[in-house]
């Protein structure tokens, strides 16, 4: 089955340094990549759609300039997370989609990043 | 996301009992999903809906789509404690991305 890995499993910052999250697909190529944002006890946000080559569409109230977004090829997506503050601390997951998936729309989600700024 | 209205928010059940959560759109459906999570872990992916009246089975597990493509349930039967965890129905609203609902937490009463 189609595998999405992310990299760091789980980060330690503190404020005002940025950190990057990777999210690779390990078995395909996806021309699109989902980033989505989950706060404790509540449901996945998405933030932004990663298509390669291109530049990323942020949803509505999510900064680009804050969350920089880099779809650098087919199998691999960045999220930086520029200036870091307490408050977005959160768990990251990331989403992958086939573009040679049979499947309508199907999209393979990451183990999700956890991060933590002090 | 408002689009995407999920019940109920949490449920507790005893173990063998029968349980339903619900997914309601405002929307017609182009794709319906639905997820297990763990707090603090990824996705597990149970099952994806698309055709109006779809109804799929995994193990204990039935999930249904509604001929409008408006609303599907989840059904869970004799659960066990490993149904534990957190449920989420994902949309495909716009042909383009995924939306979540905000998910139910089932526990499991042993």
């Amino acid at each position: 089955g189609a595998v999405v890995s992310q990299h760091p499993s789980w980060v330690i910052c503190k404020s005002g340094t940025s950190v990057k999250i990777e999210c690779r697909s390990l078995d395909f190529q996806a021309t699109t990549m989902f980033w989505y944002r989950q706060f404790p006890k509540q449901s996945l946000m998405l933030m932004a759609t990663s298509n390669e080559g291109s530049k990323a569409t942020y949803e509505q109230g999510v900064e680009k300039d804050k969350f920089l977004i880099n779809h650098a090829s087919l199998t691999l997506s960045t999220l930086t997370v520029t200036s870091a503050h307490p408050e977005d601390s959160s768990f990251y997951i990331c989403s992958a989609r086939s573009s040679g998936s049979s499947s309508y729309n199907e999209q393979f989600f990451g183990p999700g990043t956890r991060l933590t700024v002090l | 996301s408002q689009e995407l209205e999920q019940s109920p928010q949490s449920l507790i059940v005893q173990e063998g009992k029968n349980l339903t959560i619900n997914c309601t759109s405002s929307k017609t459906l182009y794709g319906l999903y639905w997820y297990k999570q763990k707090y603090g872990e990824g996705l597990i992916f149970l099952m994806m809906l698309q055709k109006g009246g779809e109804e799929k089975s995994h193990e204990k597990i039935t999930a249904k789509l509604d001929e409008k493509k408006q609303q599907s349930s989840l059904h869970i039967t004799a659960s066990q404690p490993s149904h534990a965890g957190i449920y989420l129905c994902g949309a495909d609203l716009t042909d383009d991305k995924i939306i979540f609902g905000k998910g139910t937490r089932l526990h499991i009463l042993p």
